[in-house]
């Protein structure tokens, strides 16, 4: 199993700066890791897949990259709608999906 | 537009049995691979079970011979049979889409199943 580790665990930060999220897999997952966006009493949405390929309908502002073990996700000037919890996703291992554990991106 | 919407969720004593269904809308559960993912109170997501295009279907250990995975054509639905139900297995149950990728570009609200007696 692919154990994903986010951190921080919470990120505090103020509108309009940037947020900085990572990501560490215990094994190489090459560029299949996917960025998800959840919000209390939403659907998760879908970020970044590929690693750094914005999904459909994604603003610019997040941006993804890495590769192996190392991943980023950043956004680059936090919009009052992005404070929410964000997870990472590994699909190489499949069918053995995992996810981080998440990082609650908090208004400073 | 692509939808998912789920149901069949409630409030289930230990060791009962419930199904849970996701109606899709703008495509087809024949054409990509669909999944089943959880949300436990106050935790993170946790995959739970997967069937490919070919029928393949494989689940997490948690729900492992006990929760199955089914779709229906006809009804362009997926379902969750889930058996011996525990308390572990309270959580939000979401269904999503695979995409071409590999990755799960579209999910939905998601149902809430609560075991307790």
């Amino acid at each position: 199993e692919v154990f994903l580790t986010q951190s921080p665990a919470t990120l505090s930060v103020s509108p309009g700066e940037r947020a900085t999220l990572s990501c560490r897999a215990s094994q190489s997952v090459y560029s299949s890791l996917a960025w998800y966006q959840h919000k209390p009493g939403q659907a998760p949405r879908l970020l970044i897949y590929g690693a750094s390929t914005r999904a459909t309908g994604i603003p610019a502002r997040f941006s993804g990259s890495g590769s192996g073990t190392e991943f980023t996700l950043t956004i680059s000037s936090l919009q009052a709608e992005d404070f929410a919890v964000y997870y990472c996703h590994q699909y190489h291992n499949w069918p053995r999906y995992t996810f981080g554990q998440g990082t609650k991106l908090e208004i400073k | 537009e692509v939808q998912l919407v789920e149901s069949g969720g409630g409030l289930i004593q230990p060791g009962g049995s419930l199904r849970l269904s996701c109606a899709v809308s703008g495509f087809t559960v024949s054409s990509t691979f669909m999944t089943w993912v959880r949300q436990a109170p106050g935790k993170g997501l946790e995959w739970v079970s997967v069937i490919y295009t070919g029928g393949s279907t494989y689940y997490a250990d948690s729900a492992e011979g006990r929760f199955t995975i089914s779709r229906d054509f006809s009804k362009n639905t997926l379902y969750l049979q889930m058996f011996d139900l525990r308390a572990e297995d309270t959580a939000m149950y979401f269904c999503a889409r695979g995409s071409d990728a590999g990755d799960f570009d579209y999910w939905g609200r998601g149902t809430l199943v609560t075991v307790s007696s």
